[in-house]
């Protein structure tokens, strides 16, 4: 099945400055790579998602690349602010299952 | 308002005692799916269905049981719950009949600890 591991497992960045979390899939199959947040006590959320045929995708102050080659992909935040600390989840799909990196703990100082 | 939702929210039980979460959706969602959150391991599927009596197994099935009689219900079942089944669970339901290409919308979770 699919392995999807996820890096940094902790984050702290400084306000306004950016965050970079990466994350590598083991299945080729997989065409579809979404991020979640998840706010403490609440199910996880969508921020952005990126499909197979797409390399880069951006809303806003976060972007998503995709490598298929290296098979790994990439949330970047930018200008960070206080709400966005959270813990941020990759996911890999290919059909019926999603299957999800562990997690990064994200702390945004101020 | 549209939405997920699970009961109970937290339970305490002992090993051995069957118990069922119930998860409900109203947005009329064809695939809903069932996962487990445990630290360090994020966040790992049990059983998914794609449509009213179709369900399929996840990474992690055993010990669960899952039923689709109703498009908007898809209950998750412990038959007999231990110990190593402690663990925080969510409900996702979503348009699409496949994890591909829609979004799924969780549930609050319910928070299970079997002592």
């Amino acid at each position: 099945g699919e392995n999807v591991e996820q890096h940094p497992s902790t984050l702290s960045v400084q306000e306004g400055d950016s965050a970079v979390i990466k994350c590598t899939y083991s299945d080729s199959a997989s065409n579809y790579f979404p991020w979640y947040k998840q706010e403490l006590g609440k199910g996880p959320q969508l921020i952005i998602d990126i499909r197979s045929n797409v390399g880069e995708k951006k809303d806003q102050r976060i972007a998503v690349t995709l490598n298929k080659t290296a098979k790994h992909f990439s949330l970047h935040i930018t200008e960070t602010q206080p709400e966005d600390s959270a813990v941020y989840f990759c996911a890999a799909s290919n059909d019926y299952k999603l299957s999800f990196g562990a997690g990064t703990t994200v702390t945004v100082r101020a | 308002e549209a939405q997920v939702t699970q009961n109970p929210r937290y339970l305490i039980t002992v090993t051995g005692k069957k118990l069922t979460v119930t998860c409900s959706q109203n947005m009329n969602h064809e695939y809903m799916s069932w996962y487990r959150q445990d630290p360090g391991l994020g966040l790992r599927q049990i059983y998914y269905s794609m449509n009213v009596e179709v369900t399929d197994k996840g990474d992690v099935p055993e010990g669960y049981k899952v039923s689709r009689k109703e498009k908007r219900n898809f209950p998750l079942i412990l038959e007999s719950p231990s110990p190593n089944q402690t663990s925080l669970y969510f409900c996702a339901s979503s348009p699409g009949v496949t994890a591909f290409a829609y979004e799924q919308y969780f549930g609050p979770g319910t928070r299970l600890t079997v002592t």
